[in-house]
């Protein structure tokens, strides 16, 4: 069962354009929604988080946005670098079950110079 | 300081073997979190420890096992390998139990099964 839907799989944008991510849930018990950024041969690293009680959170030229009436949220990245190039993966978590996210299938994003 | 230490970094199984991987949280972090991610996909939550005790399990067979020790390093451990086990095996650690935040994943255990 795949709770939060993640698209596009793959995107591509010029140095300086602006990278959106979207991701969808189906649980509504979720209360935490981090994106995260995966370079070739790490481990994912917290790119930047927001709770459903704000419609915006920003941190430089990362930005989430986040709809909880449509159960959606997205991630801008605003003049895009090639060294953003990466795999982007959101995610979700609900208290009760304490520390388990479900993670979306990952969007590989290439920035051409 | 150090991040989430993973041992080893690659492993090659034959098929019906057993395995264990290793992990060290980052220091004082008392809660390890174990995820399985398979190429082109997600990570996929395995177990939770917090303070030596299982506190959270994911849809995995019992072949499965984990356990956190007193330092609270951990090892996961998977019995009877099958092909589909092939994956990217991430460990992480955080301060706290709950609600996700202030992970921090290690770069994992790339584990192939031939």
């Amino acid at each position: 069962q795949q709770q939060v839907k993640q698209s596009p799989q793959s995107l591509i944008v010029q140095k300086g354009g602006i990278s959106i991510i979207n991701c969808a849930y189906e649980n509504t018990a979720f209360d935490y929604f981090p994106w995260y950024q995966q370079f070739p041969g790490k481990g994912p690293a917290l790119l930047i988080a927001i709770r459903p009680d704000v419609s915006e959170k920003k941190e430089g030229r990362f930005t989430i946005s986040f709809n909880k009436s449509a159960k959606q949220f997205s991630l801008h990245i605003m003049d895009s670098q090639p060294g953003d190039s990466a795999t982007y993966f959101c995610a979700a978590s609900m208290g009760h079950s304490g520390s388990r996210l479900t993670f979306g299938e990952g969007t590989q994003l290439t920035v051409n110079p | 300081d150090a991040g989430v230490t993973q041992s080893p970094t690659h492993l090659i199984k034959t098929r019906g073997q057993h395995v264990t991987l290793r992990c060290s949280p980052i220091s004082g972090h008392k809660s390890v979190s174990w995820y399985q991610q398979v190429l082109g996909q997600g990570p996929q939550f395995i177990f939770q420890y917090y303070e030596k005790e299982e506190r959270g399990r994911g849809n995995f067979p019992d072949r499965f096992s984990a356990r956190q020790f007193p330092n609270y390093s951990s090892e996961l451990n998977v019995n009877a390998l099958l092909l589909g086990d092939s994956a990217l095996y991430l460990c992480a650690s955080s301060a706290r139990q709950g609600k996700g935040y202030g992970y921090t994943f290690g770069s994992g255990t790339r584990l192939t099964v031939v």
